[in-house]
């Protein structure tokens, strides 16, 4: 029961670059979503937000997109740095439902 | 703010012995996660606290697992009987109220039972 999808196993790009990070539910019921970043030997790290009312959160360079008709939400990291290559979780929860999904993750290589 | 704290950081035991981990929350957060984390695999659910009730457990959770909060601050996850199918990364997570809060997680505990 995969209700959090991450396709894209692993991601390359060059320093200085976009990244883009990609995340689709089947749960119309979810309503907050989440990105976290794991590094290894490390337990997830929340990364940011964006809530069901709104379509775009941004802090940095991280930006948050919520498609809520295509039930779609990414990732943009720019400029992409080094310290940035990870493991990055997508995440979405319903506000009657303790249940937080996660999606498989997707690993991020930034190059110098 | 010390963080989530998860002991031990790993385990090692044989087939049909009995394990407990530990977590310590964050100090202000009333919520408490138990997750299970494969490799490739996202974070999975497991169970959920509000102080010390214990408000939700999923189908997962098979009865050899029971986790306990006794006095709303720090929780035990024990499992009975262990099996292979058991290795894995055992994550902790708190947060706070209301219920759009982010969790935060543990370095967690990792468990390979041999």
């Amino acid at each position: 029961d995969q209700q959090v999808k991450q396709n894209s196993p692993s991601l390359s790009v060059q320093e200085g670059r976009i990244s883009i990070l990609n995340c689709d539910y089947t749960n119309s019921m979810f309503d907050y979503f989440l990105w976290y970043k794991k590094y290894p030997a490390e337990g997830p790290t929340f990364l940011i937000s964006i809530s069901s009312i709104k379509d775009k959160n941004e802090d940095g360079r991280f930006t948050v997109f919520l498609n809520k008709s295509a039930k779609h939400l990414s990732l943009h990291i720019v400029p992409s740095q080094p310290g940035d290559s990870a493991v990055y979780f997508c995440a979405a929860s319903a506000r009657n439902n303790n249940d937080m999904r996660f999606g498989a993750g997707t690993r991020l290589t930034v190059k110098p | 703010d010390t963080g989530v704290s998860q002991n031990p950081r790993h385990k090692i035991t044989k087939r049909g012995q009995n394990v407990t981990f530990r977590c310590d929350p964050i100090s202000e957060h009333n919520r408490l996660y138990w997750y299970r984390q494969t490799l490739g695999q996202g974070p999975e659910f497991l169970t959920y606290f509000q102080n010390e009730a214990q408000l939700e457990k999923s189908r997962l959770l098979s009865d050899r697992f029971s986790a306990e909060r006794p006095k709303g601050s720090f929780s035990t996850l024990e499992i009975q009987r262990t099996e292979q199918g058991d290795s894995a990364m055992y994550l902790c997570a708190s947060s706070l109220n209301p219920s759009l809060s982010p969790l935060h997680f543990g370095n967690g505990t990792r468990l390979t039972v041999t």
